[in-house]
Protein backbone atom coordinates (compact mmCIF):
# COMPACT_ATOMS: atom_id res chain seq x y z
CA UNK A 1 0.00 0.00 0.00
CA UNK A 2 1.12 4.16 -0.26
CA UNK A 3 2.51 4.68 3.37
CA UNK A 4 1.45 8.63 4.03
CA UNK A 5 3.83 10.49 6.43
CA UNK A 6 2.88 13.58 8.29
CA UNK A 7 4.74 15.78 10.26
CA UNK A 8 4.68 17.30 12.97
CA UNK A 9 2.94 14.90 14.88
CA UNK A 10 2.13 17.48 17.58
CA UNK A 11 1.96 21.27 17.72
CA UNK A 12 1.34 23.27 20.18
CA UNK A 13 0.55 27.28 19.05
CA UNK A 14 -0.19 30.53 20.30
CA UNK A 15 -3.67 32.18 19.08
CA UNK A 16 -2.76 34.58 16.04
CA UNK A 17 0.09 32.43 15.14
CA UNK A 18 0.86 30.69 11.34
CA UNK A 19 1.72 26.91 11.07
CA UNK A 20 2.25 24.75 8.02
CA UNK A 21 1.62 20.84 8.20
CA UNK A 22 2.85 18.53 5.72
CA UNK A 23 1.77 14.79 3.67
CA UNK A 24 4.40 13.20 2.14
CA UNK A 25 2.61 9.61 0.14
CA UNK A 26 5.36 7.04 -1.49
CA UNK A 27 3.42 6.88 -4.84
CA UNK A 28 1.10 8.17 -7.10
CA UNK A 29 -2.27 9.23 -6.36
CA UNK A 30 -5.48 10.22 -7.97
CA UNK A 31 -6.88 11.70 -4.69
CA UNK A 32 -5.52 13.74 -2.13
CA UNK A 33 -7.96 14.82 1.36
CA UNK A 34 -7.33 17.38 3.89
CA UNK A 35 -9.56 16.74 6.96
CA UNK A 36 -10.05 17.91 10.35
CA UNK A 37 -11.10 15.56 12.95
CA UNK A 38 -12.96 18.10 15.89
CA UNK A 39 -12.48 17.09 19.84
CA UNK A 40 -16.17 15.29 19.03
CA UNK A 41 -14.98 13.02 16.32
CA UNK A 42 -15.94 13.96 13.39
CA UNK A 43 -14.00 14.73 9.95
CA UNK A 44 -14.82 18.02 8.85
CA UNK A 45 -13.69 18.21 5.01
CA UNK A 46 -10.98 20.70 4.71
CA UNK A 47 -9.70 20.43 0.97
CA UNK A 48 -9.82 17.87 -1.84
CA UNK A 49 -6.60 18.80 -3.43
CA UNK A 50 -4.98 16.36 -5.92
CA UNK A 51 -2.83 18.65 -7.47
CA UNK A 52 -2.35 22.58 -7.33
CA UNK A 53 -3.19 25.00 -4.52
CA UNK A 54 -6.24 26.26 -2.59
CA UNK A 55 -7.55 28.73 -0.55
CA UNK A 56 -10.70 28.76 2.06
CA UNK A 57 -10.41 31.75 4.49
CA UNK A 58 -7.61 31.06 6.90
CA UNK A 59 -6.65 27.70 5.34
CA UNK A 60 -4.80 26.95 2.27
CA UNK A 61 -3.28 23.67 0.99
CA UNK A 62 -0.90 23.22 -1.67
CA UNK A 63 -0.34 19.57 -3.35
CA UNK A 64 3.00 19.18 -5.56
CA UNK A 65 1.58 15.20 -7.20
CA UNK A 66 4.96 14.66 -8.67
CA UNK A 67 7.15 15.52 -5.75
CA UNK A 68 4.73 13.20 -3.75
CA UNK A 69 3.94 15.63 -0.93
CA UNK A 70 1.18 18.31 0.30
CA UNK A 71 1.02 21.18 2.81
CA UNK A 72 -1.40 22.38 4.52
CA UNK A 73 -1.42 25.83 5.86
CA UNK A 74 -3.32 27.90 8.74
CA UNK A 75 -2.90 31.30 9.40
CA UNK A 76 -3.76 33.04 12.19
CA UNK A 77 -4.79 30.22 14.30
CA UNK A 78 -8.07 30.51 16.45
CA UNK A 79 -8.49 28.07 19.43
CA UNK A 80 -11.14 26.29 17.17
CA UNK A 81 -8.58 25.10 15.07
CA UNK A 82 -7.57 22.44 17.80
CA UNK A 83 -7.51 18.93 17.02
CA UNK A 84 -6.33 16.43 14.62
CA UNK A 85 -5.42 17.18 10.78
CA UNK A 86 -5.04 14.37 8.72
CA UNK A 87 -3.70 13.73 5.37
CA UNK A 88 -5.74 10.35 3.30
CA UNK A 89 -4.53 9.76 -0.15
CA UNK A 90 -6.39 7.42 -2.67
CA UNK A 91 -4.85 5.41 -6.21
CA UNK A 92 -6.32 3.20 -8.80
CA UNK A 93 -7.40 0.44 -6.50
CA UNK A 94 -10.72 2.39 -5.28
CA UNK A 95 -8.54 2.26 -1.54
CA UNK A 96 -7.86 5.42 0.64
CA UNK A 97 -4.41 5.75 2.93
CA UNK A 98 -4.69 8.18 5.51
CA UNK A 99 -1.64 9.61 8.13
CA UNK A 100 -0.90 8.64 11.63
CA UNK A 101 -2.51 12.82 11.48
CA UNK A 102 -0.68 15.94 13.53
CA UNK A 103 -2.23 16.82 16.80
CA UNK A 104 -2.86 20.53 17.07
CA UNK A 105 -3.53 22.37 20.26
CA UNK A 106 -4.00 26.40 19.95
CA UNK A 107 -3.84 27.90 23.27
CA UNK A 108 -5.74 31.23 24.08
CA UNK B 1 -29.86 13.17 3.03
CA UNK B 2 -28.15 15.54 3.49
CA UNK B 3 -25.23 13.62 4.88
CA UNK B 4 -23.62 10.29 6.28
CA UNK B 5 -25.45 9.13 8.99
CA UNK B 6 -24.15 5.78 11.30
CA UNK B 7 -26.36 4.12 13.89
CA UNK B 8 -25.75 3.57 16.31
CA UNK B 9 -23.79 6.49 17.83
CA UNK B 10 -22.82 4.27 20.70
CA UNK B 11 -22.77 0.65 21.08
CA UNK B 12 -21.29 -1.54 24.24
CA UNK B 13 -21.17 -4.79 24.20
CA UNK B 14 -20.33 -8.21 26.08
CA UNK B 15 -17.07 -10.08 24.74
CA UNK B 16 -18.31 -13.24 22.38
CA UNK B 17 -21.19 -11.61 21.40
CA UNK B 18 -22.09 -10.22 17.23
CA UNK B 19 -22.75 -6.60 16.53
CA UNK B 20 -23.97 -4.90 13.65
CA UNK B 21 -23.18 -1.14 12.40
CA UNK B 22 -25.26 0.60 10.32
CA UNK B 23 -24.02 3.09 7.67
CA UNK B 24 -26.38 5.44 5.33
CA UNK B 25 -24.35 6.92 2.65
CA UNK B 26 -25.15 10.54 0.87
CA UNK B 27 -27.83 9.61 -1.55
CA UNK B 28 -26.36 9.18 -5.28
CA UNK B 29 -22.97 7.87 -3.91
CA UNK B 30 -22.05 4.40 -5.45
CA UNK B 31 -18.95 4.10 -3.61
CA UNK B 32 -18.53 3.49 0.41
CA UNK B 33 -16.13 2.81 2.63
CA UNK B 34 -15.79 1.27 6.04
CA UNK B 35 -12.60 2.32 8.89
CA UNK B 36 -11.75 2.06 12.29
CA UNK B 37 -9.80 4.35 14.28
CA UNK B 38 -8.66 3.12 17.56
CA UNK B 39 -8.31 5.49 20.49
CA UNK B 40 -5.37 7.88 19.60
CA UNK B 41 -4.20 6.65 16.31
CA UNK B 42 -5.48 7.16 12.19
CA UNK B 43 -7.89 5.56 10.26
CA UNK B 44 -7.58 2.37 8.78
CA UNK B 45 -9.15 1.05 5.87
CA UNK B 46 -11.52 -1.98 6.20
CA UNK B 47 -13.52 -2.26 3.34
CA UNK B 48 -14.97 -0.85 -0.21
CA UNK B 49 -18.30 -0.85 -1.79
CA UNK B 50 -18.85 0.51 -5.35
CA UNK B 51 -22.42 -0.09 -5.54
CA UNK B 52 -23.59 -3.73 -3.96
CA UNK B 53 -20.02 -5.13 -4.69
CA UNK B 54 -16.91 -5.50 -2.55
CA UNK B 55 -14.48 -5.81 -4.98
CA UNK B 56 -11.44 -5.26 -2.18
CA UNK B 57 -12.25 -7.12 1.39
CA UNK B 58 -8.70 -7.43 2.01
CA UNK B 59 -8.68 -5.03 4.97
CA UNK B 60 -11.19 -6.66 7.04
CA UNK B 61 -8.87 -7.81 10.14
CA UNK B 62 -10.36 -11.26 10.24
CA UNK B 63 -13.14 -13.59 9.00
CA UNK B 64 -15.26 -12.53 12.62
CA UNK B 65 -15.75 -8.95 9.93
CA UNK B 66 -18.23 -8.73 7.16
CA UNK B 67 -19.86 -6.00 5.31
CA UNK B 68 -23.01 -5.64 2.92
CA UNK B 69 -24.26 -3.37 0.87
CA UNK B 70 -27.54 -3.64 -0.48
CA UNK B 71 -30.04 -1.29 -3.04
CA UNK B 72 -26.83 0.95 -3.37
CA UNK B 73 -27.50 2.60 -0.66
CA UNK B 74 -27.37 1.29 3.34
CA UNK B 75 -24.38 -0.57 4.23
CA UNK B 76 -24.14 -2.85 7.54
CA UNK B 77 -20.59 -3.60 9.26
CA UNK B 78 -21.15 -7.00 11.01
CA UNK B 79 -18.99 -8.10 14.02
CA UNK B 80 -19.22 -11.59 15.14
CA UNK B 81 -17.87 -13.11 18.36
CA UNK B 82 -16.82 -9.58 19.41
CA UNK B 83 -13.00 -9.12 20.63
CA UNK B 84 -11.83 -6.52 23.21
CA UNK B 85 -9.09 -5.36 20.49
CA UNK B 86 -12.55 -4.76 18.35
CA UNK B 87 -13.04 -1.67 20.85
CA UNK B 88 -12.61 1.08 18.53
CA UNK B 89 -14.75 3.71 16.64
CA UNK B 90 -16.18 2.44 13.06
CA UNK B 91 -16.19 5.47 10.10
CA UNK B 92 -18.39 4.90 6.86
CA UNK B 93 -17.54 7.33 4.06
CA UNK B 94 -19.34 7.89 0.89
CA UNK B 95 -17.99 9.50 -2.43
CA UNK B 96 -19.38 9.75 -5.60
CA UNK B 97 -18.49 6.91 -8.33
CA UNK B 98 -15.00 6.16 -6.62
CA UNK B 99 -12.07 7.31 -5.31
CA UNK B 100 -11.18 9.95 -7.57
CA UNK B 101 -14.08 11.91 -5.75
CA UNK B 102 -14.30 13.37 -2.43
CA UNK B 103 -15.43 11.31 0.10
CA UNK B 104 -17.82 12.45 3.25
CA UNK B 105 -17.57 10.89 6.84
CA UNK B 106 -20.55 9.69 8.63
CA UNK B 107 -20.43 10.57 12.67
CA UNK B 108 -18.96 6.93 13.58
CA UNK B 109 -19.93 4.52 15.55
CA UNK B 110 -18.17 3.92 19.22
CA UNK B 111 -17.86 0.28 20.04
CA UNK B 112 -16.72 -0.97 23.60
CA UNK B 113 -16.37 -4.37 24.04
CA UNK B 114 -16.32 -5.56 27.75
Amino acid sequence: GIQVEQSPPDLILQEGANSTLRCNFSDSVNNLQWFHQNPWGQLINLFYIPSGTKQNGRLSATTVATERYSLLYISSSQTTDSGVYFCAVGNNFNKFYFGSGTKLNVKP
Amino acid sequence: GAGVSQSPSNKVTEKGKDVELRCDPISGHTALYWYRQRLGQGLEFLIYFQGNSAPDKSGLPSDRFSAERTGESVSTLTIQRTQQEDSAVYLCASSFMSSYNEQFFGPGTRLTVL
